[in-house]
């Protein structure tokens, strides 16, 4: 069964400083992995996705098979990027997701 | 882009009635549509996957003579909670795919319920 894992629930970053949000997956086929962002009291919107291979808001993620991972990366945080962070697995048409990270970013 | 719009987004219902929770897609058609729950500071949890003009497929541990579901046209799934217990309280999100754009889904505001 596929498996979206994301370690941290809470990441706390100042502003400038690099974020970076660790995700997961198990799946034995082959996987489409998504970010998704949440900003408060508003829903839940499609951040990037790996077949996509952009860069949106200055996030980018890289699937690594081999570690089954897709962390997601920005380099320079900025304070409208405070938001709940979710990765998400793509089996057919479902989409799995994982425990989600807040992030707060600090002035 | 896409809207997808749920209502009523909060409602309260009393232990043993049951409440509907509509979701509409206002701009496109949506073959197929999704009803997640999340409980509070929890991931959202994939409940059972609508499709137009069929019976929809629930996850395995959702009961699906509670949690009844239609999708009677294109822009709108409803799902409605039989019986409601406390334990059903919960904020419900749908989510609708744009047929034929592979994994392009567009979610909506969620709707808080509490079963009091």
């Amino acid at each position: 069964a596929q498996r979206v894992t994301q370690p941290e629930k809470l990441l706390s970053v100042f502003k400038g400083a690099p974020v970076e949000l660790k995700c997961n997956y198990s799946y034995s086929g082959s996987p489409e992995l998504f970010w998704y962002v949440q900003y408060s009291r508003q829903r839940l919107q499609l951040l990037l996705r790996h077949i996509s291979r952009e860069s949106i808001k200055g996030f980018t993620a890289d699937l690594n098979k081999g570690e089954t991972s897709f962390h997601l990366k920005k380099p320079f945080a900025q304070e409208e990027d405070s938001a709940m962070y979710y990765c998400a697995l793509g089996t057919g048409n479902k989409l799995t997701f994982g425990g989600g990270t807040r992030v707060l970013v600090k002035p | 882009g896409a809207v997808v719009s749920q209502h009523p987004s909060r409602v309260i219902c009393k232990s043993g009635t049951s409440v509907k929770i509509e979701c509409r897609s206002l701009d496109f058609q949506a073959t197929t549509m999704f009803w997640y729950r999340q409980f509070p500071k929890q991931s959202l949890m994939l409940m059972a996957t609508s499709n137009e003009g069929s019976k929809a497929t629930y996850e395995q541990g959702v009961e699906k003579d509670k949690f009844l579901i239609n999708h009677a046209s294109l822009t709108l799934s409803t799902l409605t909670v039989t019986s409601a217990h406390p334990e059903d309280s919960s904020f419900y999100i749908c989510s609708a795919m744009i047929g034929g754009s592979g994994n392009t889904i567009y979610f909506g505001e969620g709707s808080w319920l509490t079963v009091v």
